[in-house]
């Protein structure tokens, strides 16, 4: 049983590129959600995919900001335009079907974005 | 407006003593999911305990209990027999609000041997 996987585990660039990060959730699990967290902060939700439907995006999502779940399995995340705000950790989770307020979800252990 | 609370930035304990850590929640729904995570120096976040806002009685997993008081919109997570891989940032959440689900800012638990 693989866990949630993502890729790359660093990523370091500089300010005005853009960056694309992979999240491989657990094979079963059709709901998926991304998160950013900051130094000393807990995960702060950014959007949620059920299958490939992206249902919320957080108005911290601007608009540099994009995911896809194409197929409903794997999901991107692209940051355009990078900011040195953007610096932080990028957890990917996902959960199982089933009543959505009692299924846990499952984190992969995260992108970490530096921009110099 | 802050979800979730967790007051305690930092906490002390004993190995093999109980630790309560604090956390309180504000939310208009009557359906919702509490639920700890724990996430150590490596970085992942490992889910610990569930509990449900209908749920009458207490989850408990192993070591690890979730002392659920609806009236007070708290669910403090409760420790047992700490041991020294406890040592970690503890992460009280809550939802779903909508699609949301909202994490507090952490306790950062410390086993002294």
């Amino acid at each position: 049983d693989t866990g949630v996987s993502q890729d790359p585990r660093h990523k370091i660039t500089k300010r005005g590129q853009n960056v694309t990060f992979r999240c491989d959730p657990i094979s079963e699990h059709n709901r998926l959600y991304w998160y950013r967290q900051t130094l000393g902060q807990g995960p702060e939700f950014l959007t949620y995919f059920q299958n490939e439907a992206q249902l919320e995006k957080s108005r911290l999502l601007s608009d540099r900001f994009s995911a896809e779940r194409p197929k409903g399995s794997f999901s991107t995340l692209e940051i355009q335009r990078t900011e040195q705000g953007d610096s932080a950790m990028y957890l990917c989770a996902s959960s199982s079907s089933g009543t959505r307020v009692n299924q846990p979800q499952h984190f992969g252990d995260g992108t970490r974005l530096s921009i110099l | 407006a802050q979800k979730i609370t967790q007051t305690q930035p930092g906490m002390f304990v004993q190995e093999k003593e109980a630790v309560t850590l604090d956390c309180t929640y504000d939310t208009s729904d009557q359906s919702y999911g509490l639920f700890w995570y724990k996430q150590p120096s490596s970085g992942e976040m490992i889910f610990l305990i569930y509990q449900g806002s209908y749920d009458e009685q207490n989850a408990t997993e192993g070591r690890y209990s979730l002392n659920f008081q609806k009236a007070r919109k708290s669910a403090n997570l409760v420790i047992s027999a700490s041991q020294l891989g406890d040592s970690a940032m503890y992460f009280c959440a809550m939802g779903p609000t909508g699609n949301q689900f909202y994490f507090g800012t952490g306790t950062s638990l410390t086993v002294i041997p």
